[in-house]
């Protein structure tokens, strides 16, 4: 069974402080990795798609980065409108996967001014 | 282009009621996704389409069901609705499977 997991569950970093978001698969044959963000009492929103280990996305403040068990979200310099839950998510695998996605629980990550 | 919109934005109903929830997308996408997100479970597949006329089983499939009379609108409905169904649903398309455009929800809520 896919597994996706991510940490930490939630991160409160103050304005201008770097981190990272983690987010590990259990699938074989990785078809792609997706980042969403979602706001509070809204749907989620996509961000990039990663398909190979050692590929890199960015917008804006963030970076995302896949390796072949995990991916990062690289968040630099953050400021208090990136404060959101940031989820992550696999195809299911074999086969046609018809965007059949399995979501990791999320990181609410909280920047304070 | 509205996107994905999603009706009701909130309902409350009572054990053994039935509804039905209704996705419409502008975007001509061929796919379409209802969700459910529940606190400590994350985004849960319920059905998924592949085209009008087309549906099937997603994770959670029990207690609904879903029809695609047409492209465009994707329904959900719950005959005999539950407490354990009392969830925020999301509905989604995509015209590849890859990136997915999400509604903003129906929050249900069952007495």
């Amino acid at each position: 069974e896919d597994q996706v997991t991510q940490s930490p569950e939630a991160l409160r970093l103050q304005e201008g402080e770097s981190s990272s978001l983690n987010c590990s698969y259990t699938v074989s044959g990785l078809r792609g990795l997706f980042w969403y963000r979602q706001d509070p009492g809204k749907g989620p929103e996509f961000l990039f798609t990663l398909y190979s280990a050692g590929e890199e996305k960015e917008k804006e403040r963030l970076k995302a980065t896949l390796t072949k068990k995990e991916s990062f979200l690289h968040i630099t310099a953050p400021k208090p409108e990136d404060s959101a839950t940031y989820l992550c998510a696999v195809p299911d695998a074999g086969g046609t996967s018809y965007g059949k996605l399995t979501f990791g629980q999320g990181t609410i990550l909280t920047v304070h001014p | 282009n509205a996107g994905v919109t999603q009706t009701p934005k909130f309902r409350v109903l009572k054990t053994g009621q039935s509804m039905t929830l209704l996705c419409a997308q502008d975007m001509n996408h061929e796919y379409m996704y209802w969700y459910r997100q529940d606190p400590g479970m994350g985004l849960r597949l319920i059905h998924y389409s592949v085209g009008e006329g087309t549906t099937a089983k997603g994770e959670v499939p029990d207690g609904y069901n879903v029809s695609r009379l047409k492209k465009q609108n994707f329904l959900l409905g719950l005959e005999s609705a539950a407490p354990s169904q009392t969830s925020v649903y999301f509905c989604a398309s995509s015209q590849t499977g890859n990136e997915q455009f999400f509604g903003p929800g129906t929050r249900l809520t069952v007495l």
